[in-house]
């Protein structure tokens, strides 16, 4: 049972170019969240798809983008992308978006580089 | 070994060492809290989870404590091991806007000595 799976796993990129970030959740898991993890701190929260609709959003600017695809994987597009970007990008799965206690599964991140 | 949440972010101990990690949590309405263990170059990882109408949850070598009145947290490992080194996350979960979204603090990071 294969578990979150991230693509690519690192990524050097020049500021101001755009990135998109791919995911595939966890079997049986419909819905995927984006983090942002800075080195040294906490996965920051971007946002969360279910149904294919943005449900969450954290506090990170318009540049920061995404999609769900009908097989429940996902993307998450970074445009006009600045050196504070640099980061692993977490992708999270789970099963239910709401009055669930059920953890997130993360995958390894996408270790992003912008130069 | 015990750590003081945000304050001490690095926790040392010995190997056979009990360890204690803690954590501060911030919004009285969180009732759902998780530890997660993040080794280097890897996503974080599932330990135990506790709902906020438990105090204590026990799984294998892991005990996880709650206090609603102080809003605090801890995570206790029995007999570490050099496996258990890694940066250990609490996260609160609070609803927003139908979803559960959990919340990460800064992380402590555990080494263990043999």
């Amino acid at each position: 049972d294969a578990g979150v799976t991230q693509s690519p796993t690192h990524l050097i990129k020049t500021r101001g170019q755009q990135v998109t970030l791919r995911c595939s959740p966890k079997s049986g898991h419909d819905t995927v969240s984006w983090y942002q993890q800075a080195l040294g701190q906490g996965p920051q929260f971007i946002f969360q798809y279910y149904e294919e609709e943005e449900r969450q959003r954290g506090n990170f600017p318009d540049r920061f983008s995404g999609h769900q695809f009908p097989n429940y994987s996902s993307e998450l597009n970074v445009n006009a992308l600045l050196l504070g970007d640099s980061a692993l990008y977490l992708c999270a799965s789970s099963l239910y978006p709401a009055g669930d206690y059920s953890p997130l599964h993360f995958g390894n991140g996408t270790r992003l580089t912008v130069t | 070994g015990e750590n003081v949440g945000l304050h001490l972010p690095t926790l040392s101990v010995q190997e056979g060492d009990n360890s204690i990690i803690n954590c501060a949590y911030s919004n009285s309405a969180s009732d759902y809290f998780i530890w997660y263990k993040q080794e280097s170059g890897k996503g974080p990882q599932f330990i135990i989870d506790i709902r906020s109408n438990m105090d204590k949850r026990q799984g294998q070598r892991v005990t996880v404590l709650l206090n609603k009145t102080v809003k605090h947290l801890s995570l206790q490992i029995a007999a570490t091991q050099p496996g258990d080194s890694a940066v250990y996350f609490c996260a609160e979960n609070r609803a927003s806007g139908g979803s559960y979204i959990p919340t990460f603090g800064r992380g402590t990071s555990l080494i263990v000595h043999p």
